[in-house]
């Protein structure tokens, strides 16, 4: 069963940029597709994009401009990084995956990673 | 402003059964794209409680239920627990723009 890992700075400063990693451990990162998700406080889930082990990627539209997702084959591992970030961009973030083998859109996703909270403040 | 519509709230008393709603449109769960559920406790990440509209993955109780029909679907909980007492989120993909994922903004169960 895979199992996933993340972690990455708690605190940011408005304007630089979020960084958080997720580790993939019990199988590779082929087969899936790997997502970001955050929950801002008082508010929802939101998703912000995936990516595949090949790198393929599809963002949330509004957010598109400020993210950048990508994989480390070598190491197991994927990546998030938010640009421009203000206080909007406080939440708890996880990492997740959607199988990604047949019906693309039947899967949920049934692996998450713990959340990793950010702040960000001056 | 979620793309899928769910109430706030709902509450029920141990024993009973409550229904929660989940409203899109044609460029998503009318599509017809899958719906897909998840079950959020404090303090924890999402737990998928259904996919694929109905289906519950392993280890899943069968108290947990969905249905879809047209733009809307439905999850229902029966025999409500304690431990039931979440906030419970719909997804689907929207095919608007460049397609993609959207969640329900949310449904707090009480469970009195």
């Amino acid at each position: 069963q895979v199992q996933v890992q993340q972690w990455g700075a708690g605190l940011s400063k408005p304007s630089e940029t979020l960084s958080l990693t997720c580790a993939v451990s019990g199988g590779s990162l082929s087969g899936y597709y790997w997502n970001w998700i955050r929950r801002s406080p008082g508010k929802g889930l939101e998703w912000i994009g995936e990516i595949n082990h090949s790198g393929t990627t599809n963002y949330n539209p509004s957010l598109k401009s400020r993210v950048t997702m990508s994989v480390d084959t070598s190491k197991n591992s994927l990546s998030l990084n938010l640009q421009s970030v203000t206080a909007a961009d406080t939440a708890v973030y996880y990492c997740a995956a959607r199988f990604g083998r047949g019906r693309y859109y039947y899967y949920g996703m049934d692996v998450w990673g713990q959340g990793t909270t950010v702040t960000v403040s001056s | 402003q979620s793309v899928l519509t769910q109430p706030p709230s709902v509450s029920g008393a141990p024993g009973q059964r409550v229904t929660i709603s989940c409203t899109g449109s044609r460029s998503n769960i009318g599509a017809p794209y899958d719906v897909h559920w998840y079950q959020h406790l404090p303090g924890k990440a999402p737990k998928l409680i259904i996919q694929g509209d109905t289906s519950r993955p392993s280890g899943v109780p069968d108290r947990f239920s969905a249905s879809r029909s047209g733009t809307s679907a439905s999850l229902a909980i029966t025999g409500l627990q304690a431990e039931d007492e979440a906030v419970y989120y719909c997804e689907s993909f929207d095919n608007s723009l460049s397609g993609f994922w959207v969640f329900g903004g949310g449904t707090k169960l009480t469970v009195l």
